[in-house]
């Protein structure tokens, strides 16, 4: 079956744009979870999604980055206002559904470079 | 909190050689899940193996081999006759038993060379 997909797979801007970066994931898949992997900071959480909860924002690393996920499926990071900071890969994850000891299974990711 | 230490940065061994790569973690919950991943230079994270912390069973699956024993609080994982194909970043990570996220060592970088 297919795995989580990910869009773009690089997308390079311009300091101080907005950009929107999609996840989908695995289907019957009810959470949802990114990543950000960079050079200094390795790999960290940023938020989490489990079915129609309100999600867990606690890894976010600024209100300028927000996410939502649309009808339990799809979900979309946003970052405003980007900082060269933010450059990083950032993957997504899903995994089944119950309990915490289900395995996460990742995307290809995003490489955001912001210049 | 969470914590997981890969203390090895980078591995350089010639194929067919075994390769260990070590994995320390702390945690202060009693139920906790340890999980490698492997992410070759395509960049996909790859999915390995899941332990519980109740279950200290040692597992082998092919080549690969892990190691996990909670009086030293190791989750070893070892690769045996290595392949080029084995080249790739490793990660161990840990979660706890009412947390979702992953906390990620640092990685270990392993290149087997022809």
């Amino acid at each position: 079956g297919a795995g989580v997909s990910q869009s773009p797979s690089n997308k390079v801007t311009e300091k101080g744009k907005d950009v929107e970066l999609r996840c989908d994931p695995i289907s019957g898949h009810t959470a949802l979870y990114w990543y950000r992997q960079s050079l200094g900071q390795g790999l960290e959480f940023l938020i989490y999604f489990q079915g129609n909860s309100a999600p867990d924002k606690s890894g976010l690393p600024s209100d300028r980055f927000s996410a939502e996920r649309t009808g339990g499926s799809v979900s979309t990071l946003t970052i405003q206002r980007t900082q060269q900071e933010d450059s990083a890969v950032y993957l997504c994850a899903s995994s089944s559904p119950g309990g915490v000891r289900y395995e996460q299974y990742f995307g290809p990711g995003t490489r955001l470079t912001v210049t | 909190a969470q914590k997981v230490t890969q203390a090895q940065t980078e591995i350089s061994v010639v194929e067919k050689e075994d390769v260990t790569l070590d994995c320390v973690y702390e945690t202060r919950d009693t139920t906790y899940y340890l999980f490698w991943y492997k992410q070759p230079p395509s960049g996909e994270l790859v999915f390995l193996i899941r332990r519980n912390s109740f279950d200290e069973q040692n597992e082998i699956s092919g080549r690969y081999s892990w190691n996990f024993q909670k009086s030293t609080s190791s989750f070893n994982f070892t690769i045996t006759a290595s392949q080029v194909v084995d080249s790739a970043v490793y990660f161990c990570a840990l979660r706890g038993g009412y947390d979702y996220k992953l906390s990620f060592g640092a990685g270990t970088t392993v290149t087997v060379r022809a």
